[in-house]
């Protein structure tokens, strides 16, 4: 079965430094893996995925991410804190490309 | 904006009674989803439906049903609801079944009070 262990519930940082957030998985068969954000009364927006090919991944908003076969890992990095960064994020995996399977979620706060 | 569409954004309601949540997806997306997202459970998937057809089942207790319309709108009832019912709801539609890893993309959720 698929899951996700997302390291850290809370993740504060100082504006302008470097963001980390922490995403393991279990998966059967190769996996879909997903990064979203959830800012304070509004649905979930996609950062990036990884399906298949180059396994670093660009985002949107400066957000990268890195799939680690070896280490089941898919770890979200921002080289440089904004403000406007705070919010909720989510991995997730997915096996067959439909239904999602998420983590608990990190909050990460941006202090200025 | 994602162009999913939900309908109530809130709904108070007591134990007991029965609700229905309305999703309407992108244009042109075939697939519907219904996640909860609760403080105890986190993001659980609940049920997709593709182009009118169940096409995938999750968690979703027997007292929660779903359909897909032929105009491709969704709606979840949930009956006889409990207090642990109260949660967001969230939709999501994606482009094709899913089978590609297609981008879901989700509504702004309707929240459940059951009281």
């Amino acid at each position: 079965a698929q899951s996700v262990t997302q390291l850290g519930s809370h993740v504060s940082v100082s504006e302008g430094a470097l963001v980390l957030l922490r995403c393991n998985y279990s998966s059967s068969v190769p996996p879909y893996l997903f990064w979203y954000v959830q800012y304070p009364n509004q649905g979930l927006q996609l950062l990036l995925k990884y399906t298949t090919g180059a396994t670093l991944v660009k985002g949107i908003n400066g957000f990268e991410a890195e799939f680690k076969k070896s280490e089941t890992s898919f770890h979200l990095t921002k080289p440089s804190a904004h403000m406007s960064d705070a919010a909720e994020y989510f991995c997730a995996v997915s096996e067959y490309g439909n239904k999602l399977v998420f983590g608990a979620g990190t909050i990460l706060r941006v202090k200025s | 904006d994602s162009g999913v569409t939900q309908t109530p954004k809130h709904l108070i309601t007591a134990t007991g009674q029965r609700v229905t949540l309305r999703c309407s997806p992108r244009s042109g997306d075939l697939s519907v989803y219904w996640y909860q997202q609760s403080l105890d459970q986190g993001l659980q998937f609940l049920i997709q439906y593709y182009n009118g057809e169940e096409r995938a089942k999750g968690n979703i207790l027997e007292r929660f049903s779903a359909q897909q319309f032929p105009d491709l709108h969704s709606e979840l009832n949930l009956s006889s609801l409990e207090l642990g019912d109260s949660a967001l709801y969230f939709c999501a539609s994606s482009s094709s079944g899913g089978m590609m890893a297609d981008t879901q993309y989700f509504g702004p959720g309707t929240r459940l009070t059951v009281l």
